[in-house]
């Protein structure tokens, strides 16, 4: 079976620093995406990991610890339109699809 | 450039009719994937095509699903005997030849009186 566990809640302020994390539990694995999404939006494609260590883009950073079987969405610089959900995903199998945890909501307050 | 495109953006239906979805994915992108997103979870996998072929269906609930792509480009999801737990977003993505990054199309949401 495959599992991906995210927290369900994130609040934090502007200018703050927030880490989302996800563990997961699958076979198959080529990699680690996370998609951030705002309410009634598309998913929106953030970083992908697929060896370990930390890819940096602008003000969102992802961890990926393949032995761990966890990885973390850093985002620095909090503002207010990083309000969304945010969702950890594995790519898995010859279809490299994507198996989504159920998502962090972040709140940034101001 | 041009992004995933889905038609039609909201799709209202009543219990046991037919419904069509469309995906135009982005140019070149040969990978092509469905998910379907219900409120407040993270989207599912239902079927993935390699061009014109579909490669991987393994997430399609049952046989009133069936999805198409016969040029290899535009794809269609086609949901028969419409049922109430059918209601929820569908979501279309590509990818380029050899990478692994999806980009999603906005969905279409279906909703199944």
């Amino acid at each position: 079976g495959q599992s991906l566990e995210q927290p369900s809640e994130v609040t934090a302020v502007e200018g703050a620093i927030v880490q989302i994390n996800c563990t997961y539990q699958t076979s198959g694995f080529y990699g680690l995406s996370w998609y951030q999404q705002h309410d009634g939006g598309a998913p929106t494609f953030l970083s992908y990991n697929a060896l370990d260590g930390l890819e940096e883009t602008g003000r969102f950073s992802s961890f990926l610890s393949r032995s761990d079987s966890y990885g973390y969405l850093l985002l620095q610089e909090l503002q207010m339109k990083d309000s969304a959900s945010y969702f950890c995903a594995v790519i898995k199998g010859s279809a490299r699809q994507l198996t989504f945890g159920s998502g962090t909501q972040l709140t940034v307050l101001p | 450039g041009a992004g995933v495109s889905q038609t039609p953006s909201n799709k209202v239906t009543e219990k046991g009719k037919y419904v069509e979805l469309r995906c135009d994915p982005i140019s070149g992108h040969t990978a092509l994937y469905w998910y379907r997103q219900s409120l407040g979870q993270g989207p599912e996998f239902l079927i993935y095509f390699q061009g014109t072929g579909a490669a991987d269906d393994s997430g399609l609930p049952n046989d009133r699903f069936f999805a198409v792509r016969p040029e290899g480009s535009v794809s269609t999801l086609k949901i028969q005997r419409t049922e109430r737990g059918d209601s929820a977003v569908y979501l279309c993505a590509s990818s380029s030849p050899g990478l692994d990054t999806q980009y999603f199309g906005p969905g279409t949401r279906l909703t199944v009186l």
